[in-house]
C-alpha cells in the first residue's frame, strides 16, 4: 500500500512569509504526527492529530498549527517565518487507537523548508 | 519531563564486530521505547521496540528500568548496518503519539 505523501518536497520562503505543508497518511491510519528535525535540535515533536482533533501538542511558539481533515489527511502551517524555522518536517502516521502497534510510526519523506 | 540520551555521535566498528548502540532514558511513568533506523537517502523507519520484544535484522534491545537504558545491540555488524539510529520514547500521557527522539548515533561499519 502507499506510505505516508508529503508535499512540497522542497521549498523556498522569506522571512514574515507564512508556509502550508501536507500530508496524507497511510490508508487506515487515523493518526499524524509532526516532527521538526534540524541538525541543531535534532527531532522535535511539534503536534499530533487523531480523528481530527489535536491530542497533544509539543513546546513550539503559536506560529506553528495544523489541522486534520475527515480523510485524515493533515495541514501543518507556519506563520511569519523565521531562520530559525528552517528545516526538514516529518510526517508521520499510526493507527492511533488502542491495541498493539496502534502507535507504531511510519514516516514520510518530509518537507524541506529553506527560509531565507 | 521526558528524555533520551544517546551519548555517542558516531560509532565506528569493523565488521564482524559487536556493536551496542546506547540508549538512556528520563521517564517518571511506565515508558514504550522504541529504535528507529535511518538509512542513506531512505525515510526513518521503525527497526523495534521493546514491547514486541523480537530480533530484527539481528538486533535486539532489552528495556532495563532499573539502570533506566535500552541499548540496542548486535552480536556481528554486517556493512548493511551503516545508517543512522534513534531512540524514542513515549510516555503516552493522555494517550496518543508523543515520541521523544534522542539525537542519534550514526552507526559505521567498516570492512
Amino acid at each position: 500500500k502507499a506510505g505516508v505523501t508529503q508535499t512540497p518536497r522542497y521549498l523556498i520562503k522569506t522571512r514574515g512569509q507564512q508556509v502550508t505543508l501536507s500530508c496524507s497518511p497511510i490508508s487506515g491510519h487515523r493518526s499524524v504526527s509532526w516532527y521538526q528535525q534540524t541538525p541543531g535540535q535534532g527531532l522535535q515533536f511539534l503536534f499530533e492529530y487523531f480523528s481530527e482533533t489535536q491530542r497533544n501538542k509539543g513546546n513550539f511558539p503559536g506560529r506553528f498549527s495544523g489541522r486534520q481533515f475527515s480523510n485524515s489527511r493533515s495541514e501543518m502551517n507556519v506563520s511569519t517565518l523565521e531562520l530559525g524555522d528552517s528545516a526538514l518536517y516529518l510526517c508521520a502516521s499510526s493507527l492511533g487507537g488502542q491495541g498493539a502497534g496502534a502507535n507504531v510510526l511510519t514516516f514520510g519523506a518530509g518537507s524541506r523548508l529553506t527560509v531565507l | 519531563a521526558q528524555r533520551v540520551t544517546q551519548p555517542e555521535k558516531l560509532l565506528s566498528v569493523f565488521k564482524g564486530a559487536p556493536v551496542e548502540l546506547k540508549c538512556n532514558y528520563s521517564y517518571s511513568g511506565s515508558p514504550e521505547l522504541f529504535w528507529y533506523v535511518q538509512y542513506s537517502r531512505q525515510r526513518l523507519q521503525l527497526l523495534l521496540r521493546h514491547i514486541s520484544r523480537e530480533s530484527i535484522k539481528g538486533f535486539t534491545a532489552d528495556l532495563n528500568k532499573g539502570e533506566t537504558s535500552f541499548h540496542l545491540k548486535k552480536p556481528f555488524a554486517q556493512e548493511e548496518d551503516s545508517a543512522m539510529y534513534y531512540c524514542a520514547l513515549s510516555g503516552l500521557t493522555g494517550g496518543g503519539n508523543k515520541l521523544t527522539f534522542g539525537t542519534g548515533t550514526q552507526l559505521k561499519v567498516e570492512l
